[in-house]
């Protein structure tokens, strides 16, 4: 079984409004990340978590909170975003990383957002 | 750096052949191959590590070329379900060492193939 579920299909909320993507995966993949995908764009890297720890911040704002709370769930924690976050948004995990080269990541079908 | 993908976009009759190409200014440790549709996930298609070793699968196959930097997705015999954007995703060494785990796409090949 190689599925990432990522709930919910679609979001859309106002600038004040505090919300919460959800990813799951039971391959046992040690690795999960999040994308943003704008139309017609290729997926942009957010954030990394190796080992349930933050591993990788791509400079991201601080209105988009990452939550890693076990080996299986990734949160990503939406306040007070702005029109332009709108967007897709991708979880992706792997099954691990290290100091060799990345394995291969399998993505979720991802979070539609729509900020009003 | 993002890597470049050529073409940028590609149209096809079926069974006709397509060539996209992947290049980096950066040195690779690992090439990566997606594929998605309108509205759904990437989903993979193959890893390429250095070493300029050719992978393929049916009739999707690809090269890496470690010196030159760049690879190549060879789909022959094209089928209507091959239509969709194409990304390669490149991994390149981190200096630190605990950076690993970032893949960085390119701009897409969108495929078209008609009947």
């Amino acid at each position: 079984d190689t599925e990432v579920t990522q709930t919910p299909k679609h979001l859309v909320m106002g600038m004040t409004n505090k919300k919460s993507l959800k990813c799951e995966q039971h391959m046992g993949h040690r690795a999960m990340y999040w994308y943003k995908q704008k139309a017609k764009k290729p997926p942009e890297l957010m954030f990394v978590y190796s080992y349930e720890k933050l591993s990788i911040n791509e400079s991201v704002p601080s209105r988009f909170s990452p939550e890693c709370p076990n080996s299986s769930l990734l949160n990503l924690h939406l306040h007070a975003l702005q029109p332009e976050d709108s967007a897709l948004y991708l979880c992706a995990s792997s099954r691990r990383i290290s100091g060799e080269a990345l394995e291969t990541q399998y993505f979720g079908p991802g979070t539609r957002l729509l900020v009003l | 750096q993002q890597p470049v993908q050529s073409p940028q976009a590609v149209i096809l009759r079926e069974g006709e052949d397509a060539v996209i190409n992947c290049s980096s200014s950066k040195a690779l440790y690992s090439v990566h191959w997606y594929r998605q549709k309108h509205g759904e996930a990437p989903v993979f298609l193959m890893i390429l590590l250095k070493g300029g070793e050719q992978k393929g699968h049916d009739k999707i196959s690809a090269s890496f070329n470690e010196k030159k930097q760049q690879s190549s997705l060879y789909l022959t015999a094209s089928q209507l379900s091959y239509s969709g954007t194409y990304f390669c995703g490149t991994e390149t060494p981190v200096a630190g060492g605990t950076s690993y785990g970032k893949l960085t796409f390119g701009q897409g090949t969108i495929l078209t193939v008609h009947p």
